[in-house]
């Protein structure tokens, strides 16, 4: 029940496209949903973050749309760059516990 | 924006050696700190929970005799790595959370990671 699963594993773009990235969870305690980005190297960096008393954020270029209902939240990436490239990870909390992390999605934005 | 420093970013040492990871939280109090483990191509393994003046909470499956945990102060947590193996060569990640904003759900930010290669 603490799952998220991710999909897909990996994905690759043409650049001006739109990436989209999937996540499910099971447990509806779960009530704080962050997007992070991670470059090789380097840790994950919080990218934007939803709630789920809203159906939408969107912040520049990247947007989460969550269903409550289904249990599920998308990342669209619009515009997608090649500095785009990296991976993402869903995430997902409730109550101020420890972060469930999706699986990861190496994303590749290509010329 | 908040700042997590983690130091060293890149340790290769002997077997049997003990390593100590330090993660600094720059411009906010850091109630709650954590602890990960990753893989190549892999996600985050939640290692340990680390409370400020209190015990660490380890999930399950982790050595706390192995990975040791301090969270002395509001803005520093340590990892130590005791007589680490080849096995425990991995990418070492903290986070920490500001909970003086009174939402409990604020936002983890990470360190840049520990690179630990063990000959």
């Amino acid at each position: 029940q603490q799952q998220v699963k991710q999909s897909p594993q990996s994905l690759i773009v043409q650049k001006g496209g739109i990436s989209i990235i999937n996540c499910a969870y099971e447990n509806t305690a779960f009530d704080y949903f962050p997007w992070y980005q991670q470059f090789p190297g380097k840790g994950p960096a919080l990218l934007i973050a939803i709630r789920p008393d809203v159906s939408e954020k969107k912040e520049g270029r990247f947007t989460i749309s969550f269903n409550k209902s289904a249990k599920q939240f998308s990342l669209h990436i619009m515009d997608s760059q090649p500095g785009d490239s990296a991976t993402y990870f869903c995430a997902a909390t409730g109550g101020g516990n420890k972060l469930t992390f999706g699986t990861g999605t190496q994303l590749k934005v290509e010329l | 924006g908040a700042v997590v420093s983690q130091h060293p970013s890149r340790v290769i040492c002997k077997s049997g050696t003990s390593v100590k990871i330090e993660c600094r939280s720059l411009d906010f109090q850091a109630t709650t700190m954590f602890w990960y483990r990753q893989f190549p191509k892999q996600s985050l393994m939640l290692m340990a929970t680390s409370n400020e003046g209190s015990k660490a909470t380890y999930e399950q499956g982790v050595e706390k005799d192995k990975f040791l945990i301090n969270h002395a102060s509001l803005t520093l947590s340590t990892l130590t790595v005791t007589s680490a193996h080849p096995e425990d060569s991995s990418f070492y990640i903290c986070s920490a959370r500001d909970n003086s904003a009174g939402w409990v759900n604020q936002p983890q930010h990470f360190g840049d990671g520990t690179r630990l290669s063990i000959l």
